[in-house]
């Protein structure tokens, strides 16, 4: 079946660590996305990458760090410098045509302890 | 993207129709209207998007007013598994930052049995 994996489903780390959240998808899309979700707010997007090798800052990019090595790759990494790491983390994928709905792992749900 | 406003909840029968407003004045002439919906600590979903035509799908059915102002959001039998968290989006087609979805809070729809 295709679709977007995020692993782990929970995850626990300790504060001052860095933490890596995995994204794969075999839809064969090119653009790829990482959203942050808190308690009763809306999506808030982090990074977003259109092609392999290439992505762009979104709205809360700050203490994140990406990469797009592979196109059915797209890391987060939640880096000690990220202030609020708490939350749930969405991983997307998108085709790249102008009107294509965006597809949606299960998330992952960070708790820095 | 223009903005949306949408009531923070609503309840509905199990069975009966479940009609989701939303507003969205601001609107350019070239940007649609998304609806995704998600269930409690999974990724959303996509149900449907339109331009300024009705648009029917197997989920459900959306009603753009004429002057594309607002629309509705229908899902004509309700069930219990239709209780989620409605999102109304309006972005542009197009690459780059253009495939940014900019989520708000939606609507908590309940479906009571």
């Amino acid at each position: 079946d295709g679709g977007i994996t995020q692993s782990p489903k929970y995850l626990f780390r300790k504060e001052g660590q860095n933490v890596t959240l995995s994204c794969e998808q075999n839809l064969n899309h090119d653009a790829m996305y990482w959203y942050r979700q808190d308690p009763g707010q809306g999506l808030r997007l982090i990074y977003y990458s259109q092609i392999v090798n290439d992505f762009q800052k979104g709205d809360i990019a700050e203490g994140y760090s990406v990469s797009r090595e592979k196109k059915e790759s797209f890391p987060l990494t939640v880096t000690s410098a990220q202030k609020n790491p708490t939350a749930f983390y969405l991983c997307a994928s998108t085709t790249s045509g102008a009107y294509n709905e965006q597809f949606f792992g299960p998330g992952t749900r960070l708790t820095v302890l | 993207d223009a903005k949306t406003t949408q009531p923070t909840s609503m309840d509905c029968a199990e069975g009966r129709a479940a009609n989701l407003p939303c507003n969205h004045s601001t609107i350019s002439g070239n940007e649609y209207v998304y609806w995704y919906r998600q269930i409690h600590s999974q990724g959303p979903q996509y149900i449907i998007h339109g331009l300024k035509n009705n648009e029917t799908n197997e989920m459900a059915s959306l009603i753009i007013t004429e002057d594309r102002k607002s629309s509705t959001l229908i899902l004509p039998h309700a069930t219990l598994r239709d209780t989620a968290v409605y999102y109304c989006i309006v972005r542009a087609p197009g690459g780059g930052s253009n495939y940014k979805l900019t989520f708000g809070k939606g609507t908590l729809l309940t479906v009571n049995p």
